[in-house]
């Protein structure tokens, strides 16, 4: 889910579980959105997209679930592992405004 | 491809000091934007430039300005630093062609500034 204040939500999950992130986007009117994984140190990294008239995408290793009825996003990672150790966030756009991003999960896999 | 490339990766400034911080993409996007990110919050826009010669207020402008010098490269200026604008800055860039609604942005590393 998203964060409120300074600590953000964190999972923790033990190497080779299927992990699920999830993103609860503001504007029923959002027809795009992304999830991308920052890690430590580093710049955000596109993971997968899915547009509003889909609510399901798969890519590797990843699925991305949209639920547009109560507005959630889920991103589900098959078979973590440490390296998926990151912060994930959601992204949101209607039309062609701008990029609204979330605030982020920390997703921490253990070996 | 470099993608996209920020510079410094650090900086350390006194509060009313001036600072500009530079990106470039070698990905021929047409769009180029400034994010700030700050603990706990979600990046934020401060300005982009839909296309070479525009630029534009996003979220958070105050305090910063841009200028597109060319299609590769997208600047944001402090003019005078404030310890509000500690934060890691990121430059990103979209291809945004005409009638692409489902482009998705892709960011440099970051310049993490710190203002005493």
């Amino acid at each position: 889910g998203e964060s409120v204040g300074l600590h953000l939500p964190t999972l923790s999950v033990q190497e080779g579980d299927n992990s699920i992130i999830n993103c609860a986007y503001s504007n029923s009117a959002s027809d795009y959105f992304i999830w991308y994984k920052q890690e430590s140190g580093k710049g955000p990294q596109f993971i997968i997209d899915i547009r509003s008239n889909m609510d399901k995408r798969q890519g590797q290793r990843v699925t991305v679930l949209l639920n547009k009825t109560v507005k959630h996003l889920s991103l589900q990672i098959a078979a973590t592992q440490p390296g998926d150790s990151a912060v994930y966030f959601c992204a949101e756009r209607k039309g062609y405004s701008t990029l609204t991003f979330g605030k982020g999960t920390m997703l921490l896999v253990s070996p | 491809n470099a993608g996209v490339t920020q510079t410094p990766k650090f900086q350390v400034l006194k509060t009313g000091q001036s600072m500009t911080l530079q990106c470039a993409q070698d990905m021929n996007h047409n769009s180029m934007y400034w994010y700030r990110q700050d603990p706990g919050m979600g990046l934020r826009l401060i300005y982009y430039s839909a296309s070479e010669g525009t630029t534009d207020k996003g979220e958070v402008p105050n305090g910063y300005n841009v200028s597109r010098l060319n299609k590769r490269e997208f600047s944001l200026r402090l003019e005078s630093a404030a310890p509000s604008q500690t934060s890691v800055y990121f430059c990103a860039s979209s291809v945004q062609t005409s009638g692409a609604r489902w482009e998705t942005q892709y960011f440099g590393p970051g310049t993490r500034l710190l203002v005493l």
